[in-house]
């Protein structure tokens, strides 16, 4: 079983603030590297597939950076809204596999 | 409409009970999975499929069966339901482009079942 490291587990910051958290995950044979955005009462929603050592994705005020040989992503929020209060979950694809191991998410809670 | 529905949405059942829950998908997605999602652990993978006649234990398949009645169907049974699988449960799909783990997975708005 792989594992798939989320941290902190879950966060509360002011709106305007910008936060930031992390994703480990086994270094050797990484594949790829997907973040979820999982809305409370909805679906979870892909923000990002990375699959390359030091990608950066950008999606307004989210982005995400990769790096396989230590085994980790960062996954940015700049100045967080109400509205992106959710659980964010990171995945993890082995070469060798066909499953996503995912995290077990860190909750943000973002107040007005 | 949904892309990916699941039926049906809350189930309350008892001990010992035959249970299934039903996917469909309207994506054109070869590939289905199972999901179950317990506080604080993710979600976890019970089963997937590629294609019609294709059936793939996941981490967590004990307990569990799957049928891949078509394309767009993927069910998923619990033949004897026991209380520590309440949960809730999700399905998703993805594309056949390319490996499977580059493609982003689209989830069904999940089934929360309580085993009494």
């Amino acid at each position: 079983i792989l594992n798939v490291e989320q941290s902190p587990q879950s966060l509360h910051v002011q709106e305007g603030d910008s936060t930031n958290f992390t994703c480990s995950f086994p270094s050797s044979n990484f594949y790829a590297l997907h973040w979820y955005r999982w809305e409370t009462a909805k679906s979870p929603e892909a923000l990002f597939v990375m699959t390359l050592n030091g990608d950066e994705k950008k999606k307004g005020r989210i982005s995400a950076t990769l790096n396989t040989k230590e085994g980790y992503s960062y996954l940015y929020i700049k100045g967080s809204q109400p509205e992106d209060s959710a659980t964010y979950l990171c995945a993890f694809i082995g070469n060798a596999g066909n499953m996503l191991t995912f995290g077990g998410g860190t909750r943000l809670m973002v107040k007005p | 409409d949904a892309d990916v529905t699941q039926t049906p949405r809350n189930r309350i059942t008892k001990t010992g009970k035959r249970i299934m829950l039903e996917c469909s998908q309207t994506k054109g997605h070869d590939r289905m999975y199972w999901y179950r999602q317990d506080p604080g652990l993710g979600l976890r993978l019970i089963y997937y499929s590629f294609d019609v006649k294709d059936i793939n234990k996941g981490e967590i398949s004990d307990g569990y069966s799957v049928s891949r009645q078509a394309q767009a169907k993927f069910s998923l049974s619990l033949e004897s339901a026991i209380p520590n699988q309440t949960a809730l449960y999700f399905c998703a799909t993805s594309d056949r482009i390319g490996l499977a783990g580059v493609n982003e997975q689209f989830f069904g708005p999940g089934t929360r079942l309580t085993v009494l």
